[in-house]
């Protein structure tokens, strides 16, 4: 079946400038995770959803950083004015329970 | 703090060989998982280790986790070059699952 899958896979932009990425889960699972992965380092958690509604959001670096899933499915994660330092790799996974199903990922490089 | 610890971060070994890597956690759910990543690639599900004295194995690759001492081990037999990757473990940090990561485990062996 299908997995989750992210897009775009890849993203090139200039500092300052916004973007989103998008994650659709697994059908059916209703926990949404995102997560970003810098270089050489684990994965550093961002916001959890749960249906609709962000759960936990205390991952988010700081207020340019929006996630949303209006429809309980796809997610989009909004970053505005990018900073060089927030190039990395920005994963989404969900769960019916455990353990929790990666995406490829999305590389983000600002430039 | 929550933490999650590896050690050793990176490890070079001959095929057929043993060996061993570490994760201490400081969190207080006691669940702990390991995943694979291949270069470029996303993070797969190796082992869900939910109570204390828990075990998995799967082909050369076994997984144990000891609550007490917060510490879980994975154990690799015999290597070959197939399971070169690096290796995560993570830990939940509460009753959300999000997880904390350890820095990885860069596993290179050698035929």
């Amino acid at each position: 079946g299908a997995g989750v899958s992210q897009t775009p896979s890849n993203k090139v932009t200039e500092k300052g400038k916004y973007v989103e990425l998008r994650c659709d889960p697994i059908s059916g699972h209703t926990a949404l995770y995102w997560y970003r992965q810098s270089l050489g380092q684990g994965p550093e958690f961002l916001i959890y959803f749960q249906g609709t509604g962000a759960a936990d959001d205390s991952g988010l670096p700081n207020d340019r950083f929006f996630a949303v899933r209006p429809e309980g499915s796809v997610s989009t994660l909004k970053i505005q004015r990018t900073e060089r330092g927030y190039s990395a790799v920005y994963l989404c996974a969900s769960r019916p329970g455990q353990p929790q199903h990666f995406g490829d990922g999305t590389r983000l490089s600002i430039l | 703090e929550l933490k999650v610890e590896q050690n050793p971060l990176f490890l070079s070994m001959q095929e057929g060989k043993n060996y061993t890597i570490y994760c201490n956690y400081s969190t207080t759910s006691d669940r702990l998982y390991w995943y694979r990543q291949d270069p470029g690639k996303s993070l797969e599900s190796l082992f869900v280790l939910l109570s204390n004295g828990a075990v998995k194995q799967e082909g050369r690759l076994m997984a144990s986790l000891d609550t007490k001492a917060r510490l879980s081990t994975l154990h690799i037999t015999a290597a070959v070059h197939d399971l070169s990757a690096t290796y995560f473990c993570a830990a939940d940090m509460d009753s959300n699952y999000q997880l904390i990561w350890g820095a990885g485990t860069k596993l290179i062996i050698k035929p």
